[in-house]
């Protein structure tokens, strides 16, 4: 059974401090890992990771695929109040059709 | 302004009534997904579609149905047989035919049984 796994559930920082969230993959016919930020309501797009794009970065933000590992890797420095939300990692899966496989999230909250 | 949308934003189901979520995109996107969303859970799949008049199950289809007659809409109907239907729905889509395959969400639904 396909399965995506987030660490920590639940993160408490303070503002200016540096966090890591974690997700790992067992997913059969893997296409590209996805990480969404969620603060109300919808998720928003944050990255696509692939076999031929394993590391982006945006500002404060970055994340590495580790295909190896089966793994992927979210930080993001100098953190801020408005960085409190879910963080959920999917992963694309292709068998027949298209679908995407969803951790349960990393709760961050960052405070003041 | 191209997105999805959901409608409604709240709805209320009584014991044992049918009750549908609308889904709209005007993004051109082949693919359509439906999510559901539990404190603690994450986003686990109910339905999905590829393309018009077919779509498949997902991990948590027992007690719901869809249908794909436009590209742009996939309604959601949540039946009396879903014993736990309160949660928060959440309607994706994505293109297929290109290497941006990220999924766009709507605002979702947030269905409560009274």
């Amino acid at each position: 059974e396909d399965k995506v796994v987030q660490s920590p559930l639940s993160l408490v920082v303070h503002e200016g401090d540096t966090v890591t969230l974690n997700c790992s993959y067992e997913v059969t016919n893997f296409r590209s890992l996805l990480w969404y930020k969620q603060e109300k309501k919808a998720p928003t797009f944050l990255f696509m990771l692939t076999s031929s794009g394993i590391e982006k970065k945006s500002g404060r933000l970055s994340s590495i695929l580790d295909k190896k590992e089966l793994s992927s890797i979210l930080n993001i420095t100098a953190t801020q109040t408005g960085d409190s939300a879910i963080y959920l990692c999917a992963v694309e899966a292709i068998s027949g059709t298209y679908k995407y496989i969803f951790g349960t999230g990393t709760r961050l909250k960052v405070l003041a | 302004d191209g997105g999805i949308t959901q409608s409604p934003k709240y709805l209320f189901r009584k014991e044992g009534q049918n009750v549908t979520l609308s889904c709209e995109q005007n993004l051109n996107h082949d693919a359509m997904y439906w999510y559901r969303q539990d404190p603690g859970q994450g986003l686990r799949l109910i339905y999905y579609s590829q393309i018009v008049n077919d779509f498949q199950k997902g991990d948590i289809a027992e007690g719901y149905s869809v249908s794909r007659e436009k590209k742009e809409s996939f309604p959601l109907t949540v039946t009396s047989a879903q014993k736990n239907p309160t949660a928060f729905y959440l309607c994706a889509s994505s293109r297929l035919d290109s290497l941006n395959t990220e999924a766009f969400f709507g605002q979702g639904t947030r269905l409560t049984v009274v």
